[in-house]
């Protein structure tokens, strides 16, 4: 397996609402990224954290935010949701050891915002 | 824009045969070019990368990618299918380098009949 294990695995929400998914990722892995994957559409990157500071976000508003802890855990809150934000939220994890770099991703959140 | 196109949704191909997964790319510089799959309820798997050097790299599972800087194409390919590779295949690239800040396309649907 890859050792980044996010959570929950589906959610449903409502309009308006606000949601919070989770991910855990390795030790040593010090950078984490987002991708929003909508039905039949290839993932799209959110944003990407590393030392717990955003270092590089893609085309999303502001109401999605993350957060990037000490223990290599990562959030990522969007507010105010909207039908459009029903998806699989992928997160991604990379360190890199003697100049090779590994990447690995979790098997997602499908988020439904009814 | 930068921007990753896969032209074909759906790929069919019997198993033993050939198949050929096609994606080009539009993105300045020297980027990295990936290939991932997708398995129900999953997440991404990788499956090979290229940086620099031969333009046939191979990955994961038989998988093999040709690149070619001049058609700024990097097609996936594999000699023999097995009905197990049927998935969903997505190319990628990262403009800056490394794993940062991944551009996918819109995916490919490899279908493998018995």
């Amino acid at each position: 397996e890859t050792g980044v294990t996010q959570s929950p695995t589906h959610l449903i929400k409502t309009r308006g609402q606000q949601v919070t998914l989770r991910c855990s990722s390795q030790s040593g892995h010090n950078t984490v990224s987002w991708y929003q994957q909508a039905l039949g559409q290839g993932p799209q990157f959110i944003f990407q954290y590393y030392r717990e500071e955003e270092n590089g976000r893609g085309n999303f508003p502001p109401r999605f935010s993350g957060l990037q802890f000490p223990n290599y855990s990562s959030e990522l809150n969007v507010n105010a949701l909207e039908l459009d934000d029903s998806a699989l939220y992928l997160c991604a994890s990379s360190y890199q050891s003697q100049g090779v770099e590994k990447l690995f991703f979790g098997s997602g959140t499908q988020l439904s915002v009814l | 824009a930068q921007s990753v196109a896969q032209p074909e949704d759906q790929v069919n191909v019997a198993e033993g045969n050939p198949l050929t997964v096609k994606c080009t790319y539009s993105v300045s510089g020297n980027p990295y070019l990936f290939w991932y799959v997708q398995y129900p309820n999953r997440g991404l798997q990788f499956l090979l990368k290229y940086i620099t050097g031969d333009n046939l790299v191979k990955g994961s599972y038989g998988f093999e990618a040709e690149f070619n800087k001049s058609q700024t194409s990097f097609h996936l390919k594999k000699p023999s299918a097995l009905v197990s590779d049927s998935a969903l295949y997505f190319c990628a690239v990262s403009p800056s380098g490394g794993y940062n800040k991944l551009i996918f396309g819109a995916g490919t649907r490899l279908a493998v009949h018995p």
